[in-house]
């Protein structure tokens, strides 16, 4: 099974940029990056996906290394209310639809 | 509101009683899913639908866990015979049909919190 690596927690200080990395080395050609986010009490929540190259949304950036291996999600200016575990989910294969999830990275706001 | 909605939101029941928890997934989503999260684990994969059927059960689901989704709208989570091991939030997710390999989202509930006593 695919499986992906992330530090189990960061720290950064309001209003500057994170940036959260994610290994994924068994990932294949096809296979999309997602990442996830949960809130405290809340379930999880989308915040983006992407397959080659770099991806933005209202929410944060993705950035996808060329070999595919890595990604890191980036939070441009980020606040107290980004305070959260954020998942970089293993590729979901065809005909493996579901959401894995590992522990994350905990990811404190520092105001 | 028009998101994954679940209830109830917090159950407390004696070891040994069983429990039930509704899931009602976005209209126009086919696929739910179900699943079970402990104080600092992620979300552990239970179970999941297309419409009415159910396509996967995990290693998780023992043979006191019990999950329908009758007409291919609201499910329900049962737990028969609980064990203070099932205290956890059980999460509930629906998703359109399209893999998820093709970038399509998960929309998660608030869960439900269960404490067994």
């Amino acid at each position: 099974d695919a499986k992906t690596t992330q530090p189990n927690s960061m720290e950064s200080n309001e209003e500057e940029p994170v940036h959260l990395p994610c290994n994924h080395s068994t990932i294949s050609g096809t296979d999309y990056i997602h990442w996830y986010r949960q809130l405290p009490s809340q379930g999880p929540e989308y915040v983006i996906h992407g397959l080659t190259s770099n991806v933005n949304n209202r929410m944060a950036s993705l950035a996808i290394a060329e070999d595919r291996k890595s990604s890191t999600l980036i939070l441009h200016r980020a606040t107290l209310r980004d305070a959260a575990v954020y998942y970089c989910i293993p590729p979901v294969s065809f005909g493996n639809e579901k959401l894995t999830f590992g522990t994350g990275t905990r990811l404190t706001i520092i105001p | 509101d028009t998101g994954v909605s679940q209830n109830p939101r917090h159950k407390i029941t004696k070891r040994g009683q069983n429990v039930t928890f509704r899931c009602d997934p976005i209209s126009e989503h086919n696929r739910l899913y179900w699943y079970r999260q402990t104080l600092g684990q992620g979300p552990e994969f239970l179970t999941y639908f297309q419409n009415e059927a159910q396509l996967e059960k995990s290693r998780l689901l023992s043979d006191r866990f019990s999950a329908e989704r009758p007409k291919g709208s609201f499910s329900t989570l049962e737990i028969q015979r609980t064990e203070q091991g099932d205290s956890a939030m059980y999460l509930c997710a629906s998703s359109l049909s399209l893999s998820a390999n093709l970038g399509n989202t998960i929309y998660f509930g608030e869960g439900s919190w269960l404490t067994v006593v």
